[in-house]
């Protein structure tokens, strides 16, 4: 299996532009989750899925933000407008349903700059 | 989720063995306590868990203490390439992992 395979690796836009990160979970993982890593926050839960549902977005910062997962093999993060201080690395990861905390797979991360 | 609280970094001679410790004395009955680590410009990566008794794979032993109020992970013997932030959570039931500040261990030459 390819793991958790997110797109871009690296994206540099402009503040006020429309970003978008893509993700692929680990075929036949039913959990996904995205996660942000800055250094001054350290690592957030941003939003997660069970089989394809939004369960909680409650770390999702603003209304900027907004998270899809049309099917069980794709999810984005989508930022508009984007601003400087969403500049982070974001990590998508996946697991199989059911609180398999030790089946917890990462992606490389997408690193975002917002100049 | 239980509060863990762990040092803020430490340092480690290539070969001796590290030893990571976690406080989490607020953990209840059937809270695992999970670790994980992140390497440089990478995901996190499972290390191992447990409930009770101590356990040991392939990559570290977890030592838990018999009134579960610690935990210390063992890399029996470092290398360079175990320099990582080490996550010691302890989650409750269903709920997704929320990833703390860690200890920045660095494997020294």
């Amino acid at each position: 299996d390819a793991g958790v395979i997110q797109s871009p690796r690296h994206e540099v836009t402009e503040m006020g532009q429309e970003v978008t990160l893509r993700c692929k979970p680990i075929s036949g993982h039913n959990s996904l989750f995205w996660y942000r890593q800055t250094m001054m926050r350290g690592l957030e839960l941003l939003i997660y899925f069970n089989n394809n549902v939004p369960i909680d977005d409650s770390g999702m910062p603003e209304d900027r933000f907004s998270a899809k997962m049309p099917n069980a093999s794709f999810s984005t993060l989508k930022i508009q407008p984007s601003e400087p201080r969403d500049s982070a690395v974001y990590f998508c990861a996946s697991s199989p349903v059911g609180g398999s905390k030790e089946k917890l797979f990462f992606g490389s991360g997408t690193q975002l700059s917002v100049l | 989720d239980a509060k863990t609280t762990q040092p803020t970094s430490m340092d480690c001679a290539e070969g001796r063995a590290a030893n990571l410790p976690c406080n989490h004395s607020t953990i209840s009955g059937n809270e695992y306590v999970y670790w994980y680590r992140q390497i440089h410009s990478q995901g996190p990566q499972y290390i191992i868990h447990g409930l009770k008794n101590n356990e040991t794979n392939e990559m570290a032993s977890l030592i838990i203490t018999e009134d579960r109020k610690s935990s210390t992970l063992i890399l029996p013997h470092a290398t360079l390439r175990d320099t990582a932030v080490y996550y010691c959570i302890a989650p409750p039931g269903n709920t997704p992992l929320v990833f703390g500040k860690g200890t920045r261990l660095s494997v020294i030459a």
